[in-house]
């Protein structure tokens, strides 16, 4: 079946270091591929999204990249600020399943200290 | 409201007795999704409502789980005979039908602890 595999946490960094958090996956057929982020005391909300092979989401300074080749959908960002705090979740949605529901990874706590 | 609300936001009970949570979807929006955050997991999906078609339950984890929508927008997950692994956040969902998972909206989220 379909799953998401991605780094635990928590990461800390400090302010305006660099971030990636990794994420992999698995799928039966060509999913499309989203980072969804949780801060605290607040609902899940879609930070990103590639939809196909060598697209790039961006959102907010944070980017990812569709990898077929490795199967992965790294988020990056280079310059976190203490705001970026907050649990983010790798997401597949695959068209083979229907393409109606969502599967998660276990999700990455950043910590952003000043 | 402007977004997805559930309620209660957090609720403790013991083992044994049944529990319902509460989705208010967002308003016209005709997909809803139960999702369940288990400590060290990630979201497990549950059940998946659209519209007037049968619901896709095939995440349920056992048959103590059910779910019903009514008129096609509030949508209660009942657990039965609560067990300890039955603890975890339990998330609700809703999106535009031609939209699909590209734009869920989610609520805050039950706590439920099983004691």
């Amino acid at each position: 079946g379909d799953s998401v595999t991605q780094m635990e946490g928590p990461v800390t960094l400090s302010e305006e270091a660099f971030l990636t958090i990794n994420c992999t996956y698995t799928a039966t057929g060509y999913p499309s591929l989203f980072w969804y982020v949780q801060y605290p005391g607040e609902g899940l909300q879609l930070l990103l999204k590639a939809t196909k092979a060598d697209d790039k989401g961006s959102n907010k300074g944070f980017e990812a990249t569709y990898r077929k080749e490795t199967t992965s959908f790294h988020l990056e960002k280079g310059s976190v600020q203490v705001s970026d705090s907050a649990v983010y979740f790798c997401a597949l949605s695959d068209p083979t399943g229907g393409g109606n529901k969502l599967t998660f990874g276990t999700g990455t706590q950043l910590k952003v200290e000043l | 409201g402007a977004g997805v609300s559930q309620s209660p936001s957090n609720k403790v009970t013991e083992k044994g007795k049944d529990v319902e949570l509460r989705c208010d979807p967002i308003s016209g929006h005709t997909a809803l999704y139960w999702y369940r955050q288990s400590l060290g997991q990630g979201l497990e999906f549950l059940i998946y409502f659209q519209g007037n078609s049968a619901p896709d339950k095939s995440g349920l984890p056992s048959d103590r789980f059910s779910a019903e929508r009514t008129g096609g927008s509030v949508s209660t997950l009942t657990i039965q005979r609560t067990q300890q692994e039955d603890s975890a956040v339990y998330l609700c969902a809703s999106s535009l039908e031609n939209y699909r998972v590209e734009k869920l909206f989610f609520g805050s989220g039950t706590q439920l602890s099983v004691l």
